[in-house]
């Protein structure tokens, strides 16, 4: 099983910062199969990019993904209110797993 | 529009079983797998399986073989979710969700409570 670690736990930021959540995996992710989703509190989670670096329908472009292999980041360049949740990355290249999540909350 | 549209919530007893249903809408319920995924309270989300809409081939988490099983009526664009032998820890929000590039668009989620 591929295990997926994010990081930070908890990122405390400001409206208008740039926010940089991390995911490791303990093996190489095969074809960038990596996808990264936002989850208000009583909500479903949405998907926010798929592909490592592909943003999904309707995405805003502040949204942003990187990397390959067993690293990949999500990125969001300047900071809405309502971009404050908790992000889940995932690998579905083998399988399916989730990492445990990064909150992001208001500074 | 594609949506997935669950079942209420359930409340169960130790030892009994469950079924939730997720109805799809907007898109050719064939072309698309679904997954199922449950969430804890205050935990992360955790994978159950998978279900080919197309031909039924299924593949279930490890931890949760023997114990559930996933089925599709193509008549009514429904999938399926049963969980047998339930404890206090199958408490959760169980999502479905359809299988793309990832996992979109997700149901609204049913709650299952196992209380005695």
């Amino acid at each position: 099983e591929i295990v997926l670690t994010q990081s930070p736990g908890t990122l405390s930021l400001s409206p208008g910062e740039r926010a940089t959540l991390s995911c490791r995996a303990s093996q190489s992710v095969s074809s960038s199969y990596l996808a990264w989703y936002q989850q208000k509190p009583g909500q479903a989670p949405r998907l926010l990019i798929y592909g490592a670096s592909s943003r999904a329908t309707g995405i805003p472009d502040r949204f942003s993904g990187s990397g390959s292999g067993t690293d990949f980041t999500l990125t969001i360049s300047r900071l809405e209110p309502e971009d404050f949740a908790v992000y889940y990355c995932q690998q579905y290249g083998r399988e399916y797993t989730f990492g445990q999540g990064t909150k992001l909350e208001i500074k | 529009q594609v949506q997935l549209v669950q079942s209420g919530a359930e409340v169960k007893k130790p030892g009994a079983s469950v079924k939730v249903s997720c109805k799809a809408s907007g898109y050719t319920f064939t072309s698309y797998g679904i997954s199922w995924v449950r969430q804890a309270p205050g935990q992360g989300l955790e994978w159950m399986g998978w279900i080919s809409a197309y031909n039924g081939n299924t593949n279930y988490a490890q931890k949760l073989q023997g114990r559930v099983t996933m089925t599709t009526d193509t008549s009514t664009s429904t999938a399926y979710m049963e969980l047998r032998s339930l404890r206090s820890d199958d408490t959760a929000v169980y999502y479905c969700a359809r299988v793309r590039v990832g996992f979109d668009p997700w149901g609204q989620g049913t709650l299952v409570t196992v209380s005695s």
